[in-house]
């Protein structure tokens, strides 16, 4: 079993539909938890980070984490067809190894 | 300013060749992390360097694979004797002091395809 499952899809929803993608994961000493988007042919950006458990805001995105269940989701409100990308779950550990590691990656389209 | 780049963005190898991928951080950008993309799946962690320090090299899938930043900024990543297997996009990412809740800002990485 990978440390962090993520679905892969494809994932396709019309526009201005709510979308919402998740990840599992197996370590539950991880405490730092972040989604990142990735255009095509382009490098991962980072979108949203969340220290521990709970939830985010940041305009039309909202991060939630529940660590009893090893599960974190990203959800966006009012999809626009620029939201189409790659989202990547990623996760670390609260200690001097700085690796993140991360999920596969979910594709995610939506439709115009 | 600038942000990460990489170069090349592209590159073709034969099997058995050596080649060398070049990242430049943002400058000041203290550390500096390479990851390996295969099709279909999330960045996997290579090497981080702190400055010119290698501190961790536990992700490098062989001894044909080998990193550098001498001077603490631009760094050099070196596949020998390339296998097909190594056909993937090569991403490097710097954050300004590389702790894990800092954000690694990603350049556009180089694609390697090894025939």
């Amino acid at each position: 079993q990978k440390e962090v499952e993520q679905d892969p899809g494809p994932l396709s929803v019309p526009e201005g539909a709510i979308v919402s993608l998740n990840c599992t994961y197996s370590n539950s000493a991880f405490q730092y938890f972040m989604w990142y988007r990735q255009y095509s042919r382009k490098g991962p950006e980072l979108l949203m980070y969340t220290y521990s458990s709970g939830n985010k805001e940041d305009g039309r995105f909202t991060a939630q984490v529940d660590k009893s269940s090893k599960y974190i989701s990203l959800f966006i409100r009012d999809s626009q067809p620029s939201d189409s990308a790659t989202y990547l779950c990623a996760m670390a550990l609260v200690s001097r190894d700085d690796k993140i590691i991360f999920g596969k990656g979910t594709r995610l389209h939506i439709l115009p | 300013g600038a942000g990460v780049s990489q170069s090349p963005r592209y590159k073709v190898a034969k099997r058995g060749q050596d080649v060398a991928l070049r990242c430049d951080p943002i400058s000041g950008h203290v550390s500096l992390f390479w990851y390996q993309q295969a099709l279909g799946q999330g960045p996997e962690f290579l090497t981080y360097f702190q400055n010119e320090a290698q501190l961790d090299k536990s992700g490098l899938p062989s001894d044909r694979f080998f990193a550098e930043r001498p001077e603490g900024s631009v760094s050099t990543l070196k596949i020998q004797r390339t296998q097909q297997e190594d056909s993937a996009v090569y991403l490097c990412a710097s954050s300004h002091s590389g702790r894990a809740q800092e954000t690694q800002y990603f350049g556009p990485g180089t694609r390697l395809l090894v025939l």
